[in-house]
């Protein structure tokens, strides 16, 4: 069974720019979620998806938006790069539970420079 | 809100001690608690779920406890290896909020 595919690995943008990311789950998993990791606040929840709708936001300005597909795969865009954004941006996915997510299953990360 | 602690920051062992890693959080209302392993530049891999309900999960030389009461969960790595050295992280899915919270790691380093 396939992982969590994250494309691209690395990438380099300049303030201002905008950047989509993308993430392919485990066959079957439904839930995908995303996480921002940077190492003065470690790893910070952006958002969640089920079924193409988002679940659950985590504290990050406009900028950061998402969108799942009927196959599950989603994507995450950032408009206006900031410096700050710099970071590696993981994906996960996931069963869904009735009682929260089921275990989780991340990818290798987009490693995002800002320059 | 819940917040997720996970101290020391960073250890030091040699080759082949047990040693007991701390996770702590202060809401108690969790759904399931979640251990991971992630290497230098890499994603995190899931090592153990342990749901409310459950009190310990084993897989091979590692064992964790979940006592929510005491907002406490315990990573035991029994005859520790080089082979273990990475960044260990707790993370819980808590009710309250609906999101998954994340420790800010232990950095192990197991001395050959």
């Amino acid at each position: 069974k396939a992982g969590v595919t994250q494309t691209p690995r690395y990438l380099i943008k300049t303030r201002g720019q905008q950047v989509t990311l993308s993430c392919s789950p485990i066959s079957g998993h439904r839930s995908v979620s995303w996480y921002q990791q940077t190492p003065g606040q470690g790893l910070q929840f952006l958002f969640e998806y089920f079924s193409e709708t988002q679940r659950n936001k985590g504290n990050f300005p406009g900028r950061f938006s998402g969108r799942q597909f009927s196959n599950s795969r989603s994507e995450m865009n950032v408009s206006t790069l900031e410096l700050g954004d710099s970071a590696l941006y993981l994906c996960a996915s996931s069963e869904r539970l009735r009682t929260g997510t089921g275990e989780l299953f991340f990818g290798e990360g987009s490693r995002l420079t800002v320059l | 809100k819940q917040e997720v602690t996970q101290i020391p920051a960073a250890l030091s062992v040699p080759e082949g001690e047990n040693l007991v890693l701390n996770c702590s959080f202060t809401d108690s209302a969790i759904y399931n608690l979640q251990w991971f392993r992630q290497d230098p530049g890499k994603g995190l891999t899931s090592l153990l779920l342990i749901q409310s309900s459950q009190r310990e999960q084993t897989s091979g030389r590692l064992n964790a406890s979940l006592d929510k009461s005491s907002g406490r969960s315990t990573l035991y790595i029994a005859a520790s290896q080089p082979g273990d050295s990475a960044t260990y992280l707790c993370a819980v899915w808590s009710g309250a909020n609906s999101k998954l919270t994340f420790g800010k790691g232990i950095t192990l380093s197991v001395r050959p």
